[in-house]
């Protein structure tokens, strides 16, 4: 079955510290990646995706995700978090089934920043 | 520009009201959805529209009824609003094409009271 597991529900860290928010994904054809955020009363603005090629791939706002196909991983990075990177991440497989297109999604992780 | 948009932003109504919320965009996309998301910031979609046919129908009561009068709009309308129905409702786009990923709408914070 396809499925997508962010295992951190919750993350505090310090501003200035770096961040790594994890993600697994089950998915038997290959992999359309993707983490979104989720500014507070906000909609989902797309990180970054991964489809093809290059394994780390660069999103805005200083992000970066690695795909690693044999741990069936795409954890999102960021060497140095800021205040406002507070939020609700969300990493997406997106899946196909004849014309029907879908994204699955994991749970979700709520990022805080202490000063 | 608003590339997807909904409306309205907030809505608070009793409990065995129909009420619709709307959305539009303007990036010429082919494929339109409605996700909801529960207060534990669950996201789980409800229906996708391609081309305004519905492509996908979740398992979702039937006193929602998406209609799509053209591929720009996605409407949602919801009759007989019981308080489970209280979450936040996001619209959603994509482009044509496998490798696409979903454009958002500001989302829809439904109240049923």
């Amino acid at each position: 079955a396809q499925s997508v597991t962010q295992p951190d529900i919750h993350i505090t860290v310090s501003e200035g510290a770096s961040l790594e928010l994890r993600c697994n994904y089950s998915y038997g054809a290959t992999p359309y990646l993707f983490w979104y955020v989720q500014s507070p009363g906000q909609g989902l603005q797309l990180l970054l995706k991964y489809f093809s090629g290059d394994t780390l791939v660069q999103g805005i706002k200083g992000f970066e995700a690695e795909f690693k196909r044999s741990q069936s991983s795409f954890n999102l990075r960021k060497p140095s978090v800021h205040w406002s990177d507070a939020a609700e991440y969300f990493c997406a497989v997106g899946a196909l089934s004849g014309n029907n297109r879908k994204l699955i999604w994991g749970l979700g992780t709520s990022l805080a920043v202490n000063p | 520009d608003t590339a997807v948009s909904q409306t309205p932003k907030y809505l608070v109504t009793q409990m065995g009201n129909d009420k619709s919320i709307k959305c539009e965009q303007n990036l010429g996309h082919d494929t339109m959805y409605w996700y909801k998301q529960d207060s534990k910031k669950f996201l789980k979609i409800m229906f996708s529209y391609n081309n305004k046919e519905l492509i996908i129908n979740e398992t979702v009561p039937n006193r929602f009824s998406p209609k799509s009068p053209d591929k720009a709009h996605l409407n949602l309308h919801i009759n007989s609003l019981e308080l489970g129905d209280s979450a936040v409702y996001f619209c959603a786009s994509s482009p044509p094409g496998v490798r696409t990923e979903a454009f958002f709408g500001q989302g829809t914070r439904l109240t049923v009271v």
